[in-house]
């Protein structure tokens, strides 16, 4: 397996434009996760799905920031309009069995909205 | 909510000397996880731990759980420059929530 992929890898954009960064989970996994990490605020719990279903999304900061996923291979973090205070690197996980088993990270999307 | 507490934030050794980090938690927690993410990295994860108590070993890495599962702590014996990067504790109660991680730099 590949492991988890995400992309791209890095993104450079310009205040107020929309952002779509994807993910697509190691095959089999239930649970997919999207952590935001930062120097400041270090690694954030986003949003988490079960099943493709969303079980908590209090870690999302605000309305421009939302996630999907339409099916067991693929996810979507949007964030409409970005701001520089969204510059930070993105990172989706995934794991078999949910909080009590190990997560599997991709390689992340660095984020820088100027 | 729920958080995690970890210290210290930082630590610089010389190469062969032993480090610790420390995590706190502010709840029972079910289970504790402990990751590493190299500089320019993601998190991998290096164990789990759920006995009250628990000890365990990976080589020169011994990871320990306190006995009301709120604490636990990641001690590397003799340090190699190999063992560069941030070190995370994650709380794994309803969710998976990770400490601050503890930075470890190895001078050669």
């Amino acid at each position: 397996d590949a492991g988890v992929i995400q992309s791209p890898r890095h993104e450079v954009t310009e205040m107020g434009q929309e952002v779509t960064l994807r993910c697509k989970p190691i095959s089999g996994h239930d649970y997919l996760f999207w952590y935001r990490q930062t120097m400041m605020r270090g690694l954030e719990l986003l949003i988490y799905f079960n099943n493709n279903v969303p079980i908590d999304d209090s870690g999302m900061p605000e309305d421009r920031f939302s996630a999907k996923m339409p099916n067991a291979s693929f996810s979507t973090l949007k964030i409409q309009p970005s701001e520089p205070r969204d510059s930070a690197v993105y990172f989706c996980a995934s794991s078999p069995e949910g909080q009590n088993t190990e997560a599997f990270f991709g390689q992340g999307t660095r984020l820088t909205v100027v | 909510g729920q958080q995690v507490m970890q210290i210290p934030q930082y630590q610089h050794v010389q190469e062969g000397e032993d480090f610790t980090t420390y995590c706190n938690s502010s709840t029972t927690l079910s289970n504790i996880q402990w990751y590493k993410q190299r500089p320019g990295g993601h998190p991998v994860f290096l164990i789990q731990l759920v006995k009250s108590g628990e000890v365990k070993k990976q080589k020169r890495l011994t990871f320990q759980f306190g006995e009301a599962k709120k604490n636990s702590s990641l001690h590397i014996t003799a340090t190699q420059t190999t063992d560069v990067g941030t070190y995370f504790c994650a709380a794994s109660s309803y969710k998976l929530i990770f400490g601050s991680g503890t930075r470890l730099l190895v001078r050669p």
